[in-house]
């Protein structure tokens, strides 16, 4: 049962274009949500996060987005990088009786060409 | 650099042989998470430790266990191993138990293949 989706493996951008990665969630329970990326060989690092209180969360070039109703959220990256080419999650917390449980989607592959 | 490190970063083993993989977290983290990552999976939850006792786990079984020792290192021990138990394993530590806004750091992971 996934219940973090990404529903895209991955992504092509122009430098300097925008990204927009989605995410979808389906446990009503989630209330905390999370974006991290990953380079390879090293562990994902924290991104930016989005309390379910709020409907937008912004942090320099990047913003997520959270629509609760749809039980959807985004990433979007102004303006893209090539540095920004890594693995994105999207990962989401709460319900889980007091313990720091996070659920993990599957992923997107961003590559921005210069 | 998270400050989480994690060994060894590579190992081979055969099914049915057990396995320990060691993880040390940042100085003053007293809440430590263990993830497996299968390849092209997102990481998936396995348990949490929390001042050396495990206070939540996800869907795996018995023979996935832990510890957590008071200098901010703690283990993941695989019995039996099976194929399937392929994979990166990511500990993450972090500083509460529960605060939504305590970021997770992870460390880069330890990639066990299983013949």
């Amino acid at each position: 049962d996934q219940q973090v989706k990404q529903n895209s493996p991955s992504l092509s951008v122009q430098e300097g274009r925008i990204s927009i990665l989605n995410c979808d969630y389906t446990n009503s329970m989630f209330d905390y949500f999370l974006w991290y990326k990953k380079y390879p060989a090293e562990g994902p690092t924290f991104l930016i996060s989005i309390s379910s209180i709020k409907d937008k969360n912004e942090d320099g070039r990047f913003t997520v987005f959270l629509n609760k109703s749809a039980k959807h959220l985004s990433l979007h990256i102004v303006p893209s990088q090539p540095g920004d080419s890594a693995v994105y999650f999207c990962a989401a917390s709460g319900g889980s009786g007091g313990y720091q449980k996070v659920t993990f989607g599957t992923g997107t592959k961003l590559q921005v060409i210069p | 650099e998270t400050g989480v490190t994690q060994s060894p970063t590579h190992l081979i083993k055969t099914r049915g042989q057990q396995v320990t993989l060691r993880c040390s977290s940042q100085s003053g983290h007293n809440t430590v998470s263990w993830y497996q990552q299968a390849l092209g999976q997102g990481p998936q939850f396995i348990f949490q430790y929390y001042r050396e006792e495990e206070n939540g786990r996800g869907n795996f079984p018995p023979r996935f266990s832990g510890l957590q020792f008071p200098n901010y290192s703690s283990e993941l021990n695989v019995n039996a191993l099976e194929l399937d138990d392929s994979a990166l394993y990511l500990c993450a530590s972090s500083l509460a138990i529960r605060a939504l806004e305590e970021t997770q750091y992870f460390g880069p992971g330890t990639r066990l293949l299983v013949l």
